[in-house]
């Protein structure tokens, strides 16, 4: 069975710090999202990254794959409060391609402090 | 409209009343599923459907039916649920293997 674990779950960070989340899976992918939740809200697609070392930047979030080491990583660059909301990072159930249901770690909910 | 749209946004049934959640998809995608969010567990797949065709059945107990008349809407019918069940039922859809687009999620409350 897929396991997606992420960590920290919770991280309060100070306005123009780094910080990097970090997304652990248990068996072979070669796909992984990230998604951003507000509170309230539905769920926002960042990034896919879609192969080994693939690197992906939107602003100040870049997100990056091992397939090997089975890790994605969510880095944050200068946190501004905006960046606030909860991450989560998600592997296809299974491991062939096209359409598939997603396993989600159970989130980081991020605050960023003035 | 667009994107992914759900209706209704927030619902609250009795444990004996039947009732059903919809989903409309505007991006011309092949797939569509339902996930299950609440307060006490991750996000959970239930349903996938592929060119309307179900795909996968996640263990749903049996009192959610899904229904996928055409690779635009997806229904999930309720009926005699619990209280358990109360949570964020959210409908994505994708083509392939791009990144799903997520609706904005109906919020039921089962009584």
């Amino acid at each position: 069975e897929l396991k997606v674990e992420q960590n920290p779950l919770f991280l309060s960070m100070q306005e123009g710090k780094n910080y990097t989340i970090y997304c652990n899976y248990s068996t072979t992918s070669d796909r992984l999202y990230w998604y951003r939740q507000d509170p309230g809200k539905s769920l926002e697609s960042l990034f896919v990254l879609l192969s080994n070392g693939a690197v992906k930047q939107e602003g100040r979030l870049m997100a990056s794959l091992d397939t090997k080491a089975r890790l994605s990583t969510l880095h944050i660059t200068a946190a501004v409060h905006d960046l606030s909301a909860t991450y989560f990072c998600a592997v296809p159930t299974h491991s062939g391609g096209g359409a598939d249901g997603l396993t989600f770690g159970k989130g980081t909910h991020l605050i960023i402090q003035p | 409209e667009t994107g992914v749209t759900q209706t209704p946004r927030h619902l609250v049934m009795g444990m004996t009343n039947k009732k059903s959640l919809k989903c409309e998809q505007h991006l011309g995608h092949n797939a569509m599923y339902w996930y299950k969010q609440s307060a006490k567990k991750p996000l959970e797949l239930m349903f996938v459907y592929n060119f309307k065709e179900q795909t996968e059945n996640n263990s749903v107990p049996s009192r959610f039916s899904p229904e996928c008349p055409n690779s635009s809407h997806l229904f999930l019918h309720l009926h005699t649920l619990q209280p358990e069940d109360s949570a964020l039922y959210l409908c994505a859809s994708s083509q392939d293997w791009t990144p799903q687009y997520f609706g904005p999620g109906t919020r039921l409350l089962v009584l």
